[in-house]
């Protein structure tokens, strides 16, 4: 069982849509989780951390369930510029992440 | 604040060649990393480095990957003979120390084709 697991999509939504993306991963040891994009041919950058009560930053709301071991991303009201790829990152050790393949989302007019 | 500068940008070798890759974190970044991300998947964890130390070098394939960072500073990673399935983007990344948050900063990584 790989240790990050997420739908790699792709996800095809129009402008103004809601859409979610899910990720789950294997050790319940792990300690911190983000959410980082990654635009084609470039590299990934931080998007957001995700915390136990769930949290917010504009459009963007990340929710993370311990027990199911199971994160979430939610991007609202989509925009073109949101077409990525989503990587959801564990990190079970201090200083080592573990990124999942990714979620391709791609956003049309 | 310059970002993490990688070198070449991209590399073609035939199989059984060897290659080098360079990297230079943000200035002050103790901590160092080098991914491996192939196509369609998320980058994998090759080495890191504490300064000059390797903290994890667990996945990399010491048969034929190596990796140094002498003065704790810049760091090269070698392939040396490539084969096909090591064509994928070397991404490095570098975190700065004493920080409670947990943000990697990736340079433009070095896509390496394998023929």
């Amino acid at each position: 069982r790989k240790e990050v697991e997420q739908d790699p999509g792709p996800f095809n939504v129009p402008e103004g849509a809601t859409v979610a993306f899910n990720c789950t991963y294997s050790n319940s040891a792990s300690q911190s989780f983000f959410w980082y994009r990654q635009d084609c041919r470039k590299e990934p950058k931080l998007l957001m951390s995700v915390y136990s009560s769930g949290n917010e930053d504009g459009r963007f709301t990340a929710q993370l369930n311990r027990a199911s071991q199971y994160i979430s991303l939610l991007i609202r009201d989509s925009k073109l510029s949101d077409s990525a790829t989503y990587l959801c990152v564990v990190k079970v050790v201090v200083q080592k992440l573990v990124f999942g393949t990714g979620t391709r989302l791609l956003v049309s007019p | 604040e310059a970002g993490v500068a990688q070198s070449p940008r991209y590399k073609i070798i035939e199989k059984r060649q060897s290659v080098a890759f360079w990297c230079n974190p943000i200035s002050g970044h103790a901590t160092l990393y080098w991914y491996q991300q192939i196509l369609g998947q998320g980058p994998k964890l090759l080495i890191q480095f504490q300064n000059n130390g390797v903290v994890d070098d667990s996945q990399l394939p010491k048969d034929r990957f190596s990796a140094e960072r002498l003065k704790g500073v810049d760091s090269t990673l070698k392939i040396q003979p490539a084969k096909l399935e090591d064509s994928a983007v070397y991404l490095c990344a570098s975190r700065p120390t004493g920080t409670s948050g947990y943000e990697q900063y990736f340079g433009p990584g070095t896509r390496l084709t394998v023929t």
